[in-house]
């Protein structure tokens, strides 16, 4: 079944504990992207992948690393996660990327995360 | 730079009446625009997408949107609501530059009452 995986599906952390959130897809997506959900503020994007070896910033980087050393893995990094970091994150991944009619972003199940 | 609104934040609607949902974008180009569901604990599925031609699309679930450009709209409308479509709805609009992005509204939810 295509589909993307996120690991874990909740997870509760406290500040400043080095976490990784797992993406995975089996799409052969060469797009990958990192979305966070807060209420009020629909999804914003914090990184995206054009490629493997190709990431750049979205809108609300800050506090957050990726790497694309593989073409189906995307892990999010917070190296210091701090409290404002509490969020409901989304992997999405497409073949070309958005906008691409024809290629539309699959999106994983979240990661609700507790920064405390 | 490109935004969505979806001015409803919440929407109660009974079971078999019709349902509308607002979007409207402000996006300098011909956009290319979305609908996807997001149900509890799920991620987000798509629903439909426009990006030229036909200005009423249909989607799955029985959804269909119109495009309308002179009013920067993009509405979403089901003719009879059931129990199961109560979820968030978002709206959103594709970035045809180097980032490749959608912007989302912030979301509406749908409670549908029995």
């Amino acid at each position: 079944e295509a589909q993307v995986t996120q690991n874990p599906r909740y997870l509760i952390t406290v500040t400043g504990k080095k976490l990784t959130v797992t993406c995975s897809q089996n799409m052969n997506h060469e797009y990958m992207s990192w979305y966070r959900q807060d209420p009020g503020l629909g999804l914003r994007q914090i990184y995206y992948s054009m490629n493997v070896e190709v990431t750049d910033k979205g809108d609300v980087p800050e506090g957050y690393k990726v790497s694309r050393k593989e073409k189906r893995n995307f892990p999010l990094i917070l190296e210091s996660p701090s409290p404002n970091q509490t969020s409901l994150y989304f992997c999405a991944s497409s073949f070309h990327g958005v906008p691409s009619y024809n290629s539309p972003l699959h999106f994983g199940n979240g990661t609700r995360l507790t920064v405390t | 730079a490109q935004s969505v609104t979806q001015p409803d934040i919440h929407i109660t609607v009974s079971e078999g009446a019709s349902l509308e949902l607002r979007c409207n974008y402000s996006y300098g180009a011909t956009p290319y625009l979305f609908w996807y569901v997001q149900s509890p604990g799920q991620g987000l599925q798509l629903l439909l997408k426009y990006f030229s031609g036909d200005t009423l699309v249909q989607g799955i679930k029985g959804f269909e949107a119109e495009f309308k450009r002179s009013q920067s709209s993009f509405n979403l409308r089901k003719p009879s609501v059931h129990w199961s479509d109560a979820a968030e709805y978002f709206c959103a609009v594709g970035e045809d530059t180097g980032r490749r992005a959608l912007t989302f509204g912030s979301g509406t939810r749908l409670q549908v009452q029995p």
